[in-house]
């Protein structure tokens, strides 16, 4: 069961564009993370947050968890050629099973 | 660190047949996991082990799959028979007991089965 919709699906922007990726849930997590998957590659873990609200930022990267602890978001600036890739958030309440959202796949053309 | 290991790298075999996917976590982690990702369901979780001891296996699909962690070394994902709908990318993962990045998790490459 995904429990976690993100949004969009697929983008495609040029370099120097900046972008926003939607995680969406009806269930409230105790917390957060966002992964980045490149091709052939398993998932590797970008951030993780815990209060809602809270804000997060690495480089280019700013993470967002939401009041109610129920969404989150991700917002790159300037995106680049090396920021392809699938992007996907996960939620939990236990701090080992996590629910992986549906994935947004990233395209950043030079 | 060579990071989580999985073997093999990809997988073909025609339905009915046994398949046995490998994982060599991190030395040193406590906690193992086994996940599926497909298009269509994204990334699952199957089962999880705390030194060597599965603690949750509500995410295995079907009788046909188990999972065993003889070692903290070691741990087998077998499918007995395969059918063309177990076709997925299946990842393991492994993740200390404490660490540095809250309940991080280290995932291996995966291992593509492809099942005719």
């Amino acid at each position: 069961t995904q429990l976690l919709e993100q949004s969009p699906q697929f983008l495609s922007i040029q370099e120097g564009e900046n972008l926003t990726v939607y995680c969406n849930s009806s269930s409230v997590f105790s917390s957060l993370q966002w992964y980045r998957q490149e091709p052939g590659e398993g998932p590797v873990l970008l951030v993780t947050v815990v209060t809602g609200g809270e804000v997060k930022k690495l480089k280019r990267l700013t993470f967002q968890f939401g009041d109610a602890r129920k969404d989150s978001s991700l917002h790159i600036t300037a995106a680049q050629p090396g920021d392809t890739g699938l992007y996907l958030c996960a939620g939990s309440n236990t701090g080992n099973q996590f629910y992986f959202g549906t994935g947004t796949s990233l395209t950043v053309i030079p | 660190d060579a990071g989580v290991i999985q073997s093999p790298r990809h997988e073909v075999t025609e339905m009915g047949q046994e398949v046995t996917l490998r994982c060599k976590p991190i030395s040193g982690h406590d906690y193992l996991f086994w996940y599926r990702q497909t298009m269509m369901r994204g990334l699952e979780l199957l089962i999880y082990f705390n030194n060597n001891v599965p603690i949750d296996d509500s995410g295995m699909p079907e009788d046909r799959f188990s999972a065993k962690m003889p070692n903290a070394s070691f741990s087998t994902l077998k499918i007995q028979p395969s059918e063309p709908r177990d076709s997925a990318v299946y990842f393991c993962a492994s993740r200390p007991k404490l660490s540095n990045s809250y309940n991080e998790q280290f995932f291996g490459p995966g291992t593509r089965l492809t099942v005719l």
